[in-house]
């Protein structure tokens, strides 16, 4: 079964922090991504990654960024925490395009900014 | 601007009947759909995904199918049970896919009664 583990399930940070989540797949996905969920909003695409060391914006990028310097682990930095990032991250793989093939998602991470 | 559109509703069923639930989209034209279940505090775990060309997929007591002209998809469960309650949400990717190509509509939360 693919794998994808996320390094916290709950995570409370002060405004200000610089932020780490990080993410992991074991199935050799080429591509993986990062989404926050939010009551109302639905998922929305953070950034994604087709390669190590290639990233492209999703459509919220702003406040964050991200890094792949090995293929299975995908981080997400926020630079400077604040409150209006307070939601539920998820991280997925694909093993191909993202629309021919399904996406296998994390636990997600529970992220709240005081 | 492009729009996914499921009940945003809960969608109450009575155990052992068929669960419909809808997904609607305009100025799309995906080449792809797909459906995923989220349990509460979880990632989405997919479940079926249908082609442009297809009108109709299957896997056990889901089904789903895919009318481009009328812009919709039909996700149906059938024989409902207790354990299908949950957040079923679906997904657009345009022709040729690509890693930034899924868009998720909001879910519609199905609750099945004993």
């Amino acid at each position: 079964d693919v794998k994808v583990t996320q390094s916290s399930r709950y995570l409370v940070k002060r405004t200000g922090e610089k932020v780490f989540l990080e993410c992991v797949q074991d199935m050799d996905h080429e591509n993986m991504f990062w989404y926050r969920q939010d009551p109302g909003l639905g998922l929305r695409l953070i950034y994604f990654s087709y390669d190590v060391k290639m990233k492209e914006k999703g459509d919220i990028p702003e406040g964050y960024s991200v890094s792949r310097e090995k293929k299975e682990r995908f981080s997400l930095i926020l630079e400077s925490a604040s409150t209006n990032q307070t939601s539920m991250y998820l991280c997925a793989s694909s093993p191909g395009l993202a629309g021919t093939y399904e996406q296998y998602f994390g636990p997600g991470t529970r992220l709240t900014v005081t | 601007s492009q729009k996914i559109e499921q009940n945003s509703e809960a969608l109450n069923i009575q155990e052992g009947k068929t669960a419909t639930l809808t997904c609607n989209y305009t100025n799309y034209s995906p080449a792809y759909l797909q459906w995923y279940r989220q349990d509460p505090g979880r990632g989405p775990v997919f479940l079926l995904l249908i082609r442009e060309n297809e009108k109709e997929k299957r896997k056990e007591r889901l089904k789903v199918t895919f009318d481009t002209t009328l812009k919709q998809s039909l996700f149906h469960i059938t024989a409902s049970q207790p354990a299908d309650s949950a957040t079923y949400l679906c997904a657009l990717a345009y022709s040729g896919g690509g890693a930034d190509g899924l868009t998720f509509g909001k879910g519609t939360h199905l609750i099945i009664q004993p």
